[in-house]
């Protein structure tokens, strides 16, 4: 139990474009996700947290018109980087919390399989 | 000095060497414990989570808590070239509304056959 999916595993894009990143909670529904980023050898950076239904919080330093977050359904959490630069190359990883099902989950966050993306 | 220190290794064993992982905290509102394992280019795994002080043990993986302490370990018994990985310790404070948790920079193990 408690799968993440994320989609696509791996995304090339020339500059300038925007790139989106699903993420999705396979067998419970997430009432908060969350998106990090990951450096090569480092460890993970939040960039931000999402409650299904209303704004991403931000962390400081993150640019909330780069990296639009939205998390519209239980299920579902997307990342979108606009106008993605060779600097946005990163692992971006989700991870999604219920605190519903904790009869079945452990109450913590259950993390997706990381999207890679490298800018051109 | 950081919330939560892990050395980063690299940490290189033999097959079937018993491996300690470990990290400190300094905050002392930090109740939840989690350990994490992440191979290379995936997303971490949850391996144990725990809540109190003392052991708790999952087939060859132990965790342990001391509070007091302010210190958290991991051991893995009759460590496999499977358990090669980066194990990323996390901890959460009880309460916060987030449920964000602080992660350790991760120790690399390396498991020699």
């Amino acid at each position: 139990g408690a799968v993440v999916s994320q989609h696509p595993s791996w995304v090339i894009c020339k500059s300038g474009t925007s790139v989106k990143i699903e993420c999705r909670s396979l067998d419970f529904q997430a009432t908060t996700m969350f998106w990090y980023r990951q450096f090569p050898k480092q460890s993970l950076m939040l960039m931000a947290t999402s409650n299904e239904g209303s704004k991403a919080t931000y962390e400081q330093g993150v640019e909330k018109d780069k990296f639009l977050i939205n998390h519209a359904s239980l299920t579902l959490s997307t990342l979108t980087v606009t106008s993605a630069h060779p600097e946005d190359s990163s692992f971006y990883i989700c991870s999604a919390r219920s605190w519903v099902e904790l009869a079945v989950h452990t109450d913590t966050q259950y993390f997706g399989p990381g999207t890679r993306l490298t800018v051109l | 000095q950081k919330e939560v220190e892990q050395d980063p290794g690299p940490l290189s064993v033999p097959e079937g060497a018993i491996v300690s992982l470990n990290c400190t905290y300094s905050n002392s509102a930090f109740q939840y414990f989690m350990w994490y394992r992440q191979y290379s280019r995936k997303g971490p795994e949850l391996l144990m989570y725990t809540y109190s002080s003392g052991n708790k043990e999952d087939g060859r993986f132990t965790a342990q808590v001391d509070k007091s302490s302010k210190y958290i370990s991991l051991f893995i018994r009759d460590s496999q070239p499977s358990d090669s990985a980066t194990y990323l310790c996390a901890m959460r404070i009880p309460g916060a509304g987030s449920y964000q948790l602080t992660f350790g920079k991760g120790t690399k193990l390396s498991v020699i056959p």
